[in-house]
């Protein structure tokens, strides 16, 4: 358990607005990621942080943009949200150790 | 880049019966992480079990254990004595240069 918490856990959205999903951690790892998850595609990784201020696109970082800064938060924001965007977001650190700890997921849907 | 596969969409198992998991990697990397990992349908990630790549010993969990081939780029997952718990979906996943790529994922069901 890597003190996750992602925030909101379930949110529906209009098509064309701004939305945030927030990431905190109480651990102090210097890495942070998110992901979606559709069906067919398991989970793809969206951006992810490798310390304050210091963030890299994944595979499927289009409409997406990321800040981090403070250690503990990670802000995952959908400019402007499309259908498309529909997905559950999980938000990860990694531990000294080389490990992976997911958060319990924020449900997105755009309508 | 890394590819992961799980060639199996789903499989059944009966309650205490022992059940595979298959996954295979394609990288050229040399020193990298293989997990697996439990999604429930509360969808909540869970950690199963992991494996550096340079330790040649495979990792065991309790009921769980994998059989790392490096050679052959294969990292199955074996669970022994099935519980009706451990229906869920289960990832492989692998990682290198802390960036993890993940398999789409196997269904597992266990029959009571």
């Amino acid at each position: 358990d890597a003190g996750i918490t992602q925030s909101p856990r379930h949110k529906v959205t209009e098509t064309g607005t701004p939305v945030t999903l927030r990431c905190h951690q109480t651990e102090n790892h210097r890495y942070m990621y998110w992901y979606r998850q559709d069906p067919g595609h398991g989970l793809r990784l969206i951006h992810y942080s490798y310390g304050v201020k210091d963030t890299d696109k994944g595979e499927v970082s289009d409409g997406y943009s990321v800040s981090r800064s403070k250690t503990e938060d990670f802000l995952l924001t959908l400019e402007s949200a499309t259908s498309s965007q529909t997905s559950v977001y999980f938000c990860a650190t990694q531990t000294p150790g080389n490990t992976i700890y997911f958060g319990e997921g924020s449900w997105l849907t755009v309508v | 880049a890394q590819t992961v596969t799980q060639s199996q969409p789903e499989m059944s198992v009966q309650e205490a019966e022992t059940v595979t998991l298959s996954c295979t990697y394609d990288t050229s990397e040399n020193n990298y992480y293989l997990f697996w990992y439990k999604q429930p349908p509360s969808r909540q990630m869970i950690l199963v079990i992991r494996q550096e790549a340079y330790k040649q010993q495979n990792a065991t969990e309790n009921r769980f254990s994998v059989n790392f081939q490096k050679a052959a780029k294969s990292f199955s997952l074996k669970i022994s004595d099935s519980q009706l718990g451990d229906t869920a979906m289960y990832f492989c996943a692998f990682m290198s240069n802390s960036k993890l790529t993940f398999g789409k994922g196997i269904t597992l069901s266990v029959r009571p």
